[in-house]
């Protein structure tokens, strides 16, 4: 099956420090990778769509400025938590869409990134 | 109302006994309907798809009601291994968006 894999996968930091965390699908190209998070006891929230070469799509109280995302590749996404706060402290997963799918639910999902904001 | 609302339990089985739980979606135009699993601390994992006419999977089965916009998930012969928190999951306004339930905890005792 598909593989995603995430780095790091655990990350403490102090606050006010950037964090980057890499999503990559190792045997296949994800033209489209989702990023999401997860407070304790709560549903993933989506965070923002990344098509590679373009943009990515924040949803509504998202920051952009804030999280940034990189699609440089058809294998890569990146996000990166700028200036981060002890509020931002959670679950990030990423998820990658096997490209010629047409169906919804074909997302693979990487490990998650586990960010602890001291 | 929420989008995806699911009975946040936690549901306490005996092993080998059937247990079910239902998923309600707000958005009548939804087409994709899943369920997950998340394992404490892991990634969700994709369960099972729920197709119109309902359908099985060994010990899972799946059903939809488009007319009162819940899916629901039946557990049969119910293994330890089975304790999880099950996601449910509907598009939404475009096909590969998706709206995730809060999740339903199962535990499984012996």
């Amino acid at each position: 099956g598909a593989v995603v894999s995430q780095h790091p996968s655990w990350v403490i930091c102090k606050s006010g420090t950037s964090v980057k965390i890499e999503c990559r699908s190792l045997d296949f190209q994800a033209t489209t990778m989702f990023w999401y998070r997860q407070f304790p006891k709560q549903s993933l929230m989506l965070m923002a769509t990344s098509n590679e070469g373009s943009k990515a799509t924040y949803e509504q109280g998202v920051e952009k400025d804030k999280f940034l995302i990189n699609h440089a590749s058809l294998t890569l996404s990146t996000l990166t938590v700028t200036s981060a706060h002890p509020e931002d402290s959670s679950f990030y997963i990423c998820s990658a869409r096997v490209r010629t799918s047409g169906l919804a639910g074909e997302q693979f999902f990487g490990p998650g990134t586990r960010l602890t904001v001291l | 109302r929420k989008e995806v609302e699911q009975d946040p339990g936690p549901f306490n089985v005996p092993e080998g006994a059937t247990v079910a739980f239902n998923c309600t979606y707000s958005n009548s135009a939804s087409q994709s309907f899943f369920w997950y699993r998340q394992d404490c601390r892991k990634e969700p994992k994709l369960l099972m798809s729920v197709y119109s006419s309902g359908n099985e999977d060994g010990r899972f089965t799946a059903q939809l009601n488009r007319a009162s916009q819940y899916i629901s998930l039946l557990i049969r012969d119910s293994k330890l291994s089975d304790s999880a928190t099950y996601l449910c999951v509907v598009n939404g306004d475009s096909n590969y968006q998706l709206i995730w339930g809060a999740g339903t905890k199962l535990i499984i005792k012996p």
